[in-house]
């Protein structure tokens, strides 16, 4: 059975310092997935990892794929007070999209 | 751009009673899904079509029927609503290939079983 696990699951950062949240899975996928969700709101999409080694930058957010470790990695650079959300990595198998716990996290001045 | 529509955002329900959550998309996906979300935990997956016609189950099913009912349209029902059904519903759509790939959500129907 494929598990998606995230850590940390609870993250308070202060505004200029870097951190990563890591996502661990059990079965061998090609996709994976990182997602915000803000309180209250619906999901949004940030990053679609899609090979082995794939990286993708967007702001200070930056998602990387390890396949053969089967391992996620979304590294947040100088962060700031609009960061603060649940961030969630899922896991696609063929319609079967599991997902990691998520991680909340919370940037202070 | 509408995107994915569920209707309604708000229910609350007595134990037993019935009602059907309404999902639309207008990106001319074939996949859609419908997902549960409790607090501390990521969202699950109730049920999905594949595409139009068909319909299988997810991870947690029990309690839950849904029609495809066209293209556009996916509804879960939930015929005798229990107080474990308290959660935040999403539906989603997904089309692969091209540029368009990955999942489009709904804005969510927070539903309160009492």
């Amino acid at each position: 059975e494929l598990k998606v696990e995230q850590n940390p699951l609870f993250l308070s950062m202060q505004e200029g310092k870097n951190y990563t949240i890591y996502c661990n899975y059990s079965t061998t996928s090609d996709r994976l997935y990182w997602y915000r969700q803000d309180p209250g709101k619906s999901l949004e999409s940030l990053f679609v990892l899609l090979s082995n080694g794939a990286v993708k930058q967007e702001g200070r957010l930056m998602a990387s794929l390890d396949t053969k470790a089967r391992l996620s990695t979304l590294h947040i650079t100088a962060a700031v007070h609009d960061l603060s959300a649940t961030y969630f990595c899922a896991v696609d198998i063929t319609n079967d999209m599991r997902f990691g716990a998520g991680t909340r996290l919370t940037v202070k001045p | 751009n509408a995107g994915v529509t569920q209707t309604p955002k708000f229910q609350v329900l007595k134990t037993g009673q019935s009602m059907t959550l309404q999902c639309a998309q207008d990106m001319n996906h074939n996949s859609m899904y419908w997902y549960r979300q409790d607090p501390g935990m990521g969202l699950r997956l109730i049920y999905y079509s594949a595409s139009e016609g068909t319909t299988d189950k997810g991870e947690v099913p029990n309690g839950y029927n849904v029609s495809r009912l066209n293209k556009r349209e996916f509804s879960l029902r939930l015929e005798s609503a229990a107080p474990s059904q308290t959660s935040v519903y999403f539906c989603a759509s997904s089309e692969w290939g091209g540029p368009n790939y990955g999942y489009t959500f709904g804005s969510g129907t927070r539903l309160t079983v009492v």
